[in-house]
């Protein structure tokens, strides 16, 4: 089945830097790759999905790429703010086929004001 | 438009017994699935309901079982409860099986 590695588990920048998360996934059908940010006590939250007919998808600070004939995708934040400090999880699915979400185990972001 | 909701936010049970948890999908969504996510582990599948019928299963014993409502609203119940299923149990919505899955905000279970 779909596997989901996912580097760093811990990353930590200062305010106004950049920060990346990697993820790579081991089913080549996979088809939809989602981002959660999760707060301490809170539930994901959905920040971007990138499907696999995009190479690369923006919205405001954040941008997902995806490589699929590496099979792995990154998150990108830009101009990093402390709200931005949480734990984030990527994940993949096969839409329209298996459409469980499998989950990285997370990366917890610290941006240092 | 409210979003996807769960009860109770809390419980406390002992092993061997038996739990459920509820959720109510986000208006408008009529498949519901439900992850389990262990203290700083990633959400794992459990099941999806789509038209009142499980449509997928994870890696979780029969202990786990599920139903879905003509409201499209879901239960998780949980028998023989064990120390190790303690976890936060979130619920997603999503329109159909293609969709984008938004969560709840779970049912932290503590087995003692």
């Amino acid at each position: 089945g779909e596997n989901v590695e996912q580097h760093p588990s811990t990353l930590s920048v200062q305010e106004g830097d950049s920060a990346v998360i990697k993820c790579t996934y081991s089913d080549s059908a996979s088809n939809y790759f989602p981002w959660y940010k999760q707060e301490l006590g809170k539930r994901p939250q959905l920040i971007i999905d990138i499907r696999s007919n995009v190479g690369e998808k923006k919205d405001q600070r954040i941008a997902v790429t995806l490589n699929k004939t590496a099979k792995h995708f990154s998150l990108h934040i830009t101009e990093t703010q402390p709200e931005d400090s949480a734990v984030y999880f990527c994940a993949a699915s096969i839409q329209g086929g298996s459409e469980k979400l499998v989950f990285g185990k997370g990366t917890k972001l610290t941006v240092n004001p | 438009d409210a979003g996807v909701t769960q009860s109770p936010t809390h419980l406390i049970k002992t092993r061997g017994q038996q739990v459920t948890l509820r959720c109510s999908p986000k208006s408008g969504h009529d498949t519901v699935s439900w992850y389990q996510q262990a203290l700083g582990q990633g959400p794992q599948f459990i099941f999806q309901y789509y038209e009142e019928e499980e449509r997928q299963r994870g890696n979780f014993p029969d202990r786990f079982s599920g139903h879905q409502f003509p409201n499209y609203s879901s239960e998780l119940n949980v028998n023989a409860l064990l120390l190790g299923d303690s976890a936060l149990y979130l619920c997603a919505s999503s329109w159909g099986l293609k969709e984008t899955q938004y969560f709840g905000p779970g049912t932290r279970l503590l087995v003692l």
